[in-house]
């Protein structure tokens, strides 16, 4: 069985802040991803990695397989921000659907 | 942009009564799920389906529960007799690919409430 932690469970940061969101794992996996949810409770994805570094916009994604370990970091955060940031992983499905396992996420709350 | 809908957005219900949850999933997508939130906890998945069958499921479904795909763009979980402890928050996600390789879509969800 697959456990995914996070860190922090709660965050607040002032605007402008470098945010770090991290999620360690337990098991091998064959990918990480790390969704969005609005208080509205949409889901929205984020990223999928599966080795090195994502980028996109503000959001930088990196995985470390070996350490089984990835961190999610936000620069020049904005009060849009906000948000519950849950990381979630998927084990290799040989050709079939996997569902994610996911971490309880991190609430995170970027103050103007 | 492509999206996934469901419907209803929320339903209440009687413990007991059953239940279908609707979504359509994204027209070329392969690869279908269905996840659960109950109210301050994690994100937990259900079931996922793929070729027209399951393909993977948890130990939350059980006998009460059930998919289909009754026709080229529905995709319905159903909920034999529903309890209390079944009021959550229903996401259905789509993928193009499996998620070893892709990424998921999800629908807004589903908020059922069972009284």
């Amino acid at each position: 069985k697959n456990e995914v932690e996070q860190s922090p469970q709660n965050l607040t940061a002032q605007e402008g802040e470098f945010i770090t969101i991290n999620c360690s794992y337990s098991v091998g996996i064959s990918a990480l991803h790390w969704l969005q949810q609005h208080p509205g409770g949409g889901i929205v994805s984020l990223f999928m990695l599966s080795s090195g570094k994502k980028k996109h916009g503000r959001l930088i994604a990196t995985i470390n397989i070996q350490e089984k370990h990835s961190s999610l970091h936000i620069t020049a955060s904005h009060p849009r921000d906000s948000a519950v940031y849950i990381c979630a992983v998927s084990l290799y499905s040989g050709g079939g659907a996997d569902g994610l396992t996911f971490g309880k996420g991190t609430h995170l709350i970027i103050q103007p | 942009e492509p999206e996934v809908t469901q419907t209803p957005s929320h339903q209440v219900t009687q413990m007991g009564q059953e239940v279908i949850l609707r979504c359509v999933p994204i027209s070329n997508h392969l690869y279908f799920y269905w996840y659960r939130q109950i109210l301050g906890q994690k994100v937990e998945f259900l079931v996922s389906f793929y070729n027209n069958e399951i393909s993977e499921k948890s130990e939350i479904f059980d006998d009460q529960f059930s998919v289909e795909r009754p026709d080229g763009s529905n995709f319905t979980l159903k909920i034999r007799s529903t309890k209390l402890e079944d009021s959550a928050m229903y996401f259905c996600a789509s993928s193009e690919q499996g998620l070893e390789n892709t990424e998921a879509f999800f629908g807004q969800g589903t908020r059922l409430t069972v009284v």
